[in-house]
């Protein structure tokens, strides 16, 4: 069973504009969310994190957005370079599994020149 | 250089055959952890071990069985291997045992191929 998901497999994005990546959760048990960054041939990267009790968490250009009524969070990117080019992974993590990291399927971002 | 390191990067094997991935964590780091990525699907989580201990068991099967040694590093074995075990398998690393708090780091993965 999926417990995150990530429905947007892809998204285009004009360099310069923002990107935003969706991602819904099942479990109401998590209480952390992580956004990674993979690029091809590459292992998976830590982007952004954002607990259960904060609603809102900035690092640079990248915001996340935690809607836990709706246990759906959000990474927006702003402004959106050639570079972010990759398959960002959602994932949470709740305190009785152990904070594994439980991933989306990814959702594949091209920013466009 | 992300600071954890698998061997071998790429294998193929034959089916009902067994292999072993290796990994060895970032320096100072007491956690490792076992992903599998097949195709079309996110990272699966395995299974976790901490200072030598096993943490965590996810979606591992019977004929997957790992460990971790007093120098930390970790093999994943894989045994009586299928098709559909072909994957990218990826190690991770946290100093502490709950790094899905505030993430972990990834090796570069190891490429299975079953044929």
């Amino acid at each position: 069973d999926q417990q995150v998901k990530q429905n947007s497999p892809s998204l285009s994005v004009q360099e310069g504009r923002i990107s935003i990546l969706n991602c819904d959760y099942t479990n109401s048990m998590f209480d952390y969310f992580l956004w990674y960054k993979k690029y091809p041939a590459e292992g998976p990267t830590f982007l952004i994190s954002i607990s259960s009790i904060k609603d809102k968490n900035e690092d640079g250009r990248f915001t996340v957005f935690l809607n836990k009524s709706a246990k759906h969070l959000s990474l927006h990117i702003v402004p959106s370079q050639p570079g972010d080019s990759a398959v960002y992974f959602c994932a949470a993590s709740a305190s009785n599994s152990g904070y594994a990291l439980n991933f989306g399927k990814g959702t594949s971002l091209l920013v466009t020149p | 250089d992300s600071g954890v390191t698998q061997t071998p990067k790429h294998l193929i094997t034959a089916t009902g055959q067994r292999v072993t991935l290796r990994c060895s964590p970032r320096s100072g780091d007491l956690s490792v952890y076992w992903y599998q990525q097949s195709l079309d699907q996110g990272l699966q989580f395995l299974i976790q071990y901490y200072n030598g201990e096993e943490r965590a068991k996810g979606n591992i099967l019977e004929r997957f069985s790992a460990q971790q040694f007093p120098d930390l590093h970790s093999e994943l074995n894989l045994s009586s291997l299928e098709l559909g075990d072909s994957a990218l398998y990826f190690c991770a690393s946290s100093v502490g045992g709950t790094g899905g708090k505030y993430g972990y780091t990834f090796g570069s993965g190891t490429r299975l191929t079953v044929v």
